[in-house]
């Protein structure tokens, strides 16, 4: 177990309200990601955080912005939720190369399922 | 950048047979790491086996192992004396080692186990 926690675990909203995804870790692993997850796709990378106040995009970044102002936590906002933005966001943690702790994988949180209406 | 893919959506396979799932990947790097991940209906991603590129030798764990094909960019997965626990959705993913280490996914095989 990795000591990842995401929240909410499901979320129902409409289209154009505003939606936070929490990602909490217990290990103090400098890296974190967001994913999506959806079929065909596989999953995609959405933002990452290589420290505090440090991130950056990834390959599906538009209508997506992060946060991290403390190591354990990582925030996924999306400003004004559409329909495209349905999916399964996934967090994930590991630790950086130079630290000589890097075992290679990420470990990941068990998901959250989001229904944009 | 890199790619993975992964050529067959859906795999079939009998309880106690062996089944080999199939990945390619593109990249100009020549050191980098090599994942299969498993998820099960739980949607729990869980690390499956991993390869580092500078090994020649195949990695293995119990009833899984890897034929890794450098030369080739193929990391196959085979999966020995197959189990009913093993049904799941099975990712190979590929992470750069420099610039940002990101990891790459390919889009998935589902592999059905029958009794």
């Amino acid at each position: 177990d990795a000591g990842i926690t995401q929240s909410p675990r499901h979320k129902v909203t409409e289209t154009g309200t505003p939606v936070t995804l929490r990602c909490h870790q217990t290990e103090n692993h400098r890296y974190m990601y967001w994913y999506r997850q959806d079929p065909g796709h596989g999953l995609r990378l959405i933002h990452y955080s290589y420290g505090v106040k440090d991130t950056d995009k990834g390959e599906v970044s538009d209508g997506y912005s992060v946060s991290r102002s403390k190591t354990e936590d990582f925030l996924l906002t999306l400003e004004s939720a559409t329909s495209s933005q349905t999916s399964v966001y996934f967090c994930a943690i590991r630790e950086p190369r130079d630290r000589g702790l890097d075992t290679g994988e990420l470990f990941f949180g068990e998901g959250s399922r989001l229904t944009v209406l | 950048a890199q790619t993975v893919t992964q050529s067959q959506p859906e795999m079939s396979v009998q309880e106690a047979e062996t089944v080999t799932l199939s990945c390619t990947y593109d990249t100009s790097e020549s050191d980098y790491y090599l994942f299969w991940y498993k998820q099960p209906p739980s949607r729990q991603m869980i690390l499956v086996i991993r390869q580092e590129a500078y090994k020649q030798q195949n990695a293995t764990e119990n009833r899984f192992s890897v034929n890794f094909q450098k030369a080739a960019k193929s990391f196959s997965l085979k999966i020995s004396d197959s189990q009913l626990g093993d049904a799941a959705m099975y990712f190979c993913a590929y992470r750069t080692l420099y610039n940002t280490d990101k990891l790459i996914f390919g889009t998935g095989t589902r592999l059905q186990v029958f009794p």
